[in-house]
């Protein structure tokens, strides 16, 4: 059965520094997707990256990168540069095909705090 | 922002109620999907409506039913509400194209409705 694990139930760091936020998946599919959310309290769920099980290249979306270690089964997500903004938490989620937007499995999230 | 709606925002109900929850999907998405968020944890998978019929459903019970419009937007209905049905629902919208165009399909999330039951 597919699960993500994601074992950092809150995380600080310092503003404008790197942070990395870890997340471990099980999936018995070869063709799988790999997401990560922020969602702030207001409660949407906003995407940030994805990066697909046969990418050759770890996925980078701006100050976003995702680091995929497929024999681990691990994606963890970098954030560069930390900002205020960045206070929020995040969720990495899974889906078993590529070509589908059907349904997505979820960690329990990760609480980050950036300090000034 | 994504472009998807729900509503109302917040909601409180009493149990053994019924509830209609409502999303409006963003522009050219045909698939809609909904998930619970409990505090405190993950969002789950409640079941899936592409081109009007359901797609897919999580473990969840048949109280628990939706319908998607012509327009592609939707409802998730609850019945007989339990005090553990308490929690944010989510509604997202994607797109979806025939299988190996070799492309990912992002779900984008509307910013939930809070359902209390008392």
């Amino acid at each position: 059965a597919q699960k993500i694990t994601q074992t950092q139930p809150g995380m600080f760091v310092q503003e404008k520094e790197a942070v990395t936020l870890d997340c471990t998946y099980d999936t018995s599919d070869p063709s799988y997707g790999l997401f990560w959310y922020k969602q702030p309290s207001s409660g949407e769920m906003i995407f940030l990256i994805y990066q697909g099980s046969y990418d050759q290249q770890n996925a980078t979306e701006g100050r976003y990168s995702l680091n995929f270690q497929k024999a681990r089964k691990s994606a963890n997500l970098v954030i560069s540069a930390s900002q205020l903004g960045d206070s929020a938490m995040y969720f990495c989620a899974m889906r078993e095909g590529l070509y589908s937007s059907y349904k997505l499995i979820f960690g329990s999230g990760t609480r980050l705090l950036v300090r000034p | 922002e994504t472009g998807v709606t729900q509503s109302p925002t917040h909601l409180i109900k009493t149990r053994g109620q019924q509830v209609t929850l409502r999303c409006s999907s963003q522009s050219g998405h045909n698939t809609v999907s909904w998930y619970q968020q409990a505090l405190g944890q993950g969002p789950q998978f409640i079941f899936q409506y592409y081109r009007e019929e359901e797609n897919g459903r999580g473990n969840f019970p048949p109280r628990f039913s939706g319908l998607q419009f012509p327009n592609y937007s939707s409802e998730l209905n609850v019945n007989a509400l339990e005090l553990d049905d308490s929690a944010l629902y989510l509604c997202a919208s994607s797109k979806e194209e025939d299988p190996g165009t070799g492309q990912s399909y992002e779900q984008y999330f509307g910013p939930g409705t809070r359902l209390t039951v008392t």
